[in-house]
């Protein structure tokens, strides 16, 4: 157990709909990290915040956002959901800016 | 483009082997080189890497990085069953944090 958590750990949706994941952070980690990873594609980096703030940005589609709250937890919102969008959504949280980075178990999105 | 490859995809061998996995690299402002195992869910962090030469070792497994020739193996000695998983490589850019991964190495580990 890497001490990060996320929810839902399972979401069917259909085409078009929008989700929210949440992620919270081990204790005192102030990064958190967002990962997809799909068969074809592999773990993509999406996007990382530290202490509130966006640090970087990966491969995030435009349909895709994500926050990060005083309590340091964060969510990563999906809108316009498409069939491609399936896959698993990890969040990783970290101790400064650019730590090592521990896993949360991931929230795996089935989009209908 | 940045990009991180692995080699070999996949592997079986039998309990008792030892295998050397392999992790190339082409990254700008390269910060550190991770090695993180997936089993069934979350990657699970093993090593993180940032200086040529210096071995970094837990239990059976052991790592290096080579920072001239950009490359990283992965040892895993006496393998077990338990060591089936797919074996990604990582390379963090910049100090922002960015993880690059490679495509990972299946793994699998015959009684």
């Amino acid at each position: 157990d890497s001490g990060v958590t996320q929810t839902p750990k399972h979401l069917i949706t259909a085409t078009g709909q929008r989700v929210t994941l949440r992620c919270s952070p081990r204790s005192g980690d102030l990064s958190v990290y967002w990962y997809q990873q799909s068969l074809d594609q592999g773990l993509q980096f999406l996007i990382q915040y530290y202490n509130g703030e966006e640090r970087a940005k990966g491969n995030i589609l435009e349909r895709f956002s994500a926050q990060q709250f005083p309590d340091l937890h964060s969510e990563l919102n999906l809108s316009s959901l498409e069939l491609g969008d399936s896959a698993l959504y990890f969040c990783a949280s970290g101790g400064g800016m650019a730590d090592t980075q521990y896993f949360g178990p991931g929230t795996r999105l089935t989009v209908l | 483009e940045d990009k991180v490859v692995q080699s070999p995809l996949s592997l079986v061998v039998h309990e008792g082997d030892t295998v050397t996995l392999n992790c190339s690299y082409e990254v700008t402002n390269f910060r550190s080189l991770l090695w993180y195992k997936q089993e069934k869910k979350a990657p699970t962090f093993l090593f993180m890497l940032t200086s040529s030469g210096i071995e970094k070792k837990s239990g059976r497994l052991s790592s290096i990085l080579d920072k001239k020739e950009l490359f990283s193996i992965l040892n895993i000695t006496a393998t077990q069953t338990g060591d089936s998983a797919i074996y990604l490589c990582a390379v963090e850019a910049s100090n922002t944090g960015k993880l690059i991964f490679g495509q990972g190495t299946t793994l699998q580990v015959k009684p």
